[in-house]
């Protein structure tokens, strides 16, 4: 059982490329949502999702799409990566339909992004 | 915004010792949760404590929450340097504070 896959670990990328950060989840969880970490800034939503074909705005959506076509995967789209969106970028499942109602979260381990 | 917000933001104590980590929440809710992050790694669950209870254990934490005042707080007693973290408060919409750091020297 590997809980919530992030993919890749590291990325280095220059400013104005486009790239995708992988999430996967092999627990039937119906809510995964992406958060950046940023220091002293605690964890922020991006966007989240209750259900497949189902996705949702968070607190800093802008810079960055989703889509859920499975249950399994949440990939977080940055359209034009710009210095601001260097960060730790972490996934999170939850079996509830509604955000994380009695059993809590499930984190993947991050991806350390780097935008110059 | 943050719902979670942690005090004190980093605190350091000898191994043996017992650590307490307080979180305020701004909104009325169903349960709060406690995550501990080791240095480079993702967030773990570590208890839950729904908005009807006012008191949990598991092994050597306890959780208590005052829901009167929005607030909850995390002990961990008898700490060891394994314990060295960063402690974070979440509500069930998922809304993190800014995590309280914890080391715990040898």
């Amino acid at each position: 059982n590997a809980g919530v896959t992030q993919t890749p670990k590291f990325q280095v990328l220059k400013t104005g490329q486009s790239m995708t950060l992988q999430c996967a989840q092999d627990m039937n969880h119906e809510y995964m949502s992406w958060y950046r970490q940023d220091p002293g800034m605690g964890l922020r939503l991006i966007h989240y999702s209750v259900g497949a074909g189902i996705t949702d705005q968070g607190e800093v959506p802008n810079g960055y799409n989703v889509s859920r076509s499975t249950t399994e995967d949440f990939p977080l789209r940055l359209l034009s990566a710009a210095p601001s969106q260097t960060s730790v970028y972490f996934c999170a499942s939850s079996y509830s339909k509604t955000r994380g109602v009695n059993y809590g979260y499930t984190f993947g381990s991050g991806t350390r992004l780097t935008v110059v | 915004s943050q719902q979670g917000e942690e005090d004190p933001q980093a605190l350091s104590i000898q191994e043996g010792e017992n650590a307490t980590m307080n979180c305020s929440y701004k909104t009325s809710i169903n349960n709060l949760q406690w995550y501990r992050q080791n240095s480079g790694r993702g967030l773990v669950h570590l208890i839950l404590i729904r908005s009807n209870e006012r008191e949990k254990h598991s092994g050597r934490l306890r959780v208590t929450l005052d829901t009167s005042k929005k607030s909850s707080s995390l002990l961990i007693t008898a700490s060891r340097a394994a314990d060295t973290a960063s402690y974070f408060c979440a509500t069930e919409e998922g809304e993190f504070g800014q995590g309280t750091r914890l080391t715990i020297n040898p």
